[in-house]
């Protein structure tokens, strides 16, 4: 099963970019990688997911090395709204049973 | 369209008490599951269920712990009796079937203190 690695907090100035590392140096080749963020008292939420080529969509942008072994995620206009815990995850298992599996993710604090 | 519902919110119960959460999954929504996180730590898959029936179990502590959705749409979760180590915010998340496993849609939670 393929972990992730996350720094524990970052900060980041408001309107600045957030870029949130991740390492998954044991990913499987037909693994993706998944970016959940969680606000403070709310559920998980689901922010952006890649293979092997960089994403963006209106929420982030996901860059993945070449050799899939990192990424990052990247908020390119932090607010304070986006203060939040953000997981990396590599899904695990197959089939109707596998789980998306959390790790402790990173306490991004977004700084007025 | 409505979100993933689970109540209560809070519960504060003491040891060796009982306790049950509800959820309700969005309208449409065959898969179900339940989360328990620790206070520092990511959420930790339970039970999914698929309809009425259990996908996955293999993470839930069967001595203690029960779920079960009878008619393939509300949820509950029950822990008879509690431990202090379950202390936790437990959440439900519900998916449409055959659709991505990131397309999952988290409720709230209910976070549960026990004394």
């Amino acid at each position: 099963d393929a972990k992730t690695t996350q720094p524990p907090s970052m900060d980041c100035a408001e309107g600045r970019a957030a870029n949130l590392p991740c390492n998954h140096s044991t990913i499987s080749g037909n693994e993706y990688v998944y970016w959940y963020r969680q606000i403070h008292s709310q559920g998980p939420q689901y922010i952006i997911h890649g293979l092997k080529n960089n994403e963006t969509n209106e929420m982030a942008s996901l860059i993945i090395t070449e050799d899939r072994k990192s990424s990052t995620l990247i908020l390119p206009h932090a607010t304070l709204r986006d203060t939040a815990v953000y997981y990396c995850i590599v899904r695990v298992g197959a089939g109707s049973a596998r789980q998306l599996t959390f790790g402790s993710g990173t306490q991004l604090t977004v700084l007025p | 369209e409505a979100g993933v519902a689970q109540s209560p919110r809070y519960k504060i119960i003491e040891k060796r008490q009982s306790v049950a959460f509800w959820c309700n999954p969005i309208s449409g929504h065959a898969t179900l599951y339940w989360y328990q996180q620790i206070l520092g730590q990511g959420p930790k898959l339970l039970i999914q269920f698929q309809n009425n029936g259990v996908v996955d179990d293999s993470q839930l502590p069967k001595d203690r712990f029960s779920a079960e959705r009878l008619k393939g749409v509300d949820s509950t979760l029950k822990i008879q009796p509690a431990k202090l180590e379950d202390s936790a915010v437990y959440l439900c998340a519900s998916r449409l079937a055959g659709h991505n496993i990131y397309e999952q849609y988290f409720g709230p939670g209910t976070r549960l203190t026990v004394t």
